[in-house]
């Protein structure tokens, strides 16, 4: 059974930064795209970066270009994503996402984690 | 960026109805990647269709999704009292990938 399980979420002050992990395990961890998606309180879905399975690349939305940093670590069948200069706009519960073997639709979802950025 | 616009933003309707939902794309979706979702409260989407009109594993045949190019639609042939939820269209043919603003379907 496949299993996302994301951690590190919390309360942040304007402009500062936190850290993500998603722990995926019951799959070949290597062996799939995955991503971050996000959805603020009372809105819809928002695709944030994601990773590739083949050759390490990864891909941003706008919003978070320059930011954010996606990355994962295949010997601990873990992603993460490090955010930096947050601010009140990324407050959200952010979704980890498993994807294809070599495409960005999503057949597996953590629970989530919030984060929320407030003074 | 291609954005997707969902239609109509609610439906209301009766367990039994059929569900027809809209997604449209302002740029053409490249070898039909359009996928479906079904949101409800409180917990993480769920994958309906994938490839614009491949059932994903488990998922009831009341369900499909038709389309091309810039229209896609899911259709509910008769809705359960489960089905009442959000949906979400996204495509993935190119980055960034995008979601639509959801389709409620409200009894």
């Amino acid at each position: 059974e496949v299993q996302l399980s994301e951690s590190g979420g919390g309360l942040v002050q304007p402009g500062g930064s936190l850290r993500l992990s998603c722990t995926a395990s019951g799959f070949t961890f290597s062996s799939y795209v995955m991503s971050w998606v996000r959805q603020a309180p009372g809105k819809g879905l928002e695709w944030v970066a994601g990773f590739s399975s083949r050759g390490n690349y990864t891909s941003y939305a706008d919003s978070v270009k320059g930011r954010f940093t996606i990355s994962r670590d295949n010997s601990k069948n873990t992603l993460y994503l490090q955010m930096n200069t947050l601010r009140a706009d990324d407050t959200a519960v952010y979704y980890c996402a498993k994807g294809m073997i070599n495409t960005y639709y999503f057949d597996n979802w953590g629970q989530g984690t919030l984060v929320t950025v407030s003074s | 960026e291609n954005v997707l616009t969902q239609s109509p933003a609610t439906l209301s309707l009766s367990p039994g109805d059929r569900a027809t939902l809209s997604c449209r794309a302002s740029q053409m979706v490249s070898s039909f990647y359009l996928a479906w979702y079904q949101q409800k409260p409180g917990q993480a989407p769920r994958l309906l269709i994938y490839g614009a009109s491949n059932r994903a594993t488990g998922i009831p045949d009341r369900f499909s999704g038709s389309g091309s190019g810039t229209d896609f639609t899911l259709t509910i042939s008769r809705l359960e009292p489960e089905d009442f939820a959000v949906y979400y269209c996204q495509q993935y043919g190119s980055s960034p990938r995008t979601f639509g603003q959801g389709t409620k379907v409200e009894i």
